[in-house]
């Protein structure tokens, strides 16, 4: 079983401060993806990333997938009370199926 | 454009009865389909996967099914609750990249309450 461990499970800012949330496994992944979900939803897709040390920005939001395509990190920069929600990231195992880690409950407080 | 549609949205069920939790896809076709389990602080746990009408795979072993009777309709289904199968349920197909990297687009969700 492929699992991703996301790290912090919950994390409560004020409007502007950076942060961090990572996404861990001890698994290779073919690719990750972060999605976003806010209450009484379906997660929505942020981004797609296949090649390991890749970098991809989405206007405040920046994304690294690990060199040996193992972990993830999502930055934000000067977060905004509309960045609340939960993050969650997932990896594509063997049969390109979508495991998804627990993730990241963010509050950013105005 | 595709777009997918699940309902119910929201429903309160009494232990042992049955439940049909429906979701339709437009827009695509022969997608792959997904029924996936979102619990408190657990993330999202894959329960059924599809590639074809009447192909159905299951993930993980529970009282629960799931049927493919159309192309684009994939169904839910359990013949007595558990207060277990208390959840949020999402509905979800896949679409390919050229990376070869698939990418799930979500129902908004069935908030299921066994009680």
């Amino acid at each position: 079983t492929q699992l991703l461990e996301q790290s912090p499970q919950f994390l409560s800012i004020q409007e502007g401060e950076n942060l961090t949330v990572y996404c861990n496994s001890s698994s290779v992944f073919s690719s990750l993806q972060w999605y976003r979900q806010e209450p009484g939803e379906g997660p929505v897709l942020l981004v797609t990333v296949v090649t390991g040390g890749e970098v991809k920005k989405l206007k405040r939001l920046t994304f690294q997938f690990g060199d040996a395509r193992k972990d993830s990190s999502l930055h934000i920069t000067a977060a905004q009370t509309g960045d609340t929600g939960l993050y969650l990231c997932a990896g594509a195992d063997n049969n390109n199926d979508m495991r998804f880690g627990a993730g990241t409950r963010l509050t950013v407080k105005p | 454009s595709q777009t997918i549609h699940q309902w119910p949205a929201t429903l309160v069920q009494p232990v042992g009865s049955p439940l049909s939790l429906e979701c339709t896809v437009e827009g695509t076709s022969n997608p792959n389909l997904y029924w996936y389990r979102q619990a408190a602080g657990r993330g999202l746990q894959l329960l059924f996967y599809s590639v074809g009408i009447g192909q159905i795979s299951s993930e993980v072993p529970q009282n629960l099914s799931a049927s493919r009777p159309q192309d684009r309709q994939f169904i839910l289904s359990s013949k007595k609750l558990l207060l277990s199968d208390s959840g949020f349920y999402l509905c979800a197909w896949s679409d390919e990249l050229s990376s070869g990297a698939n990418v799930l687009t979500f129902g908004a969700g069935s908030r299921l309450t066994v009680l």
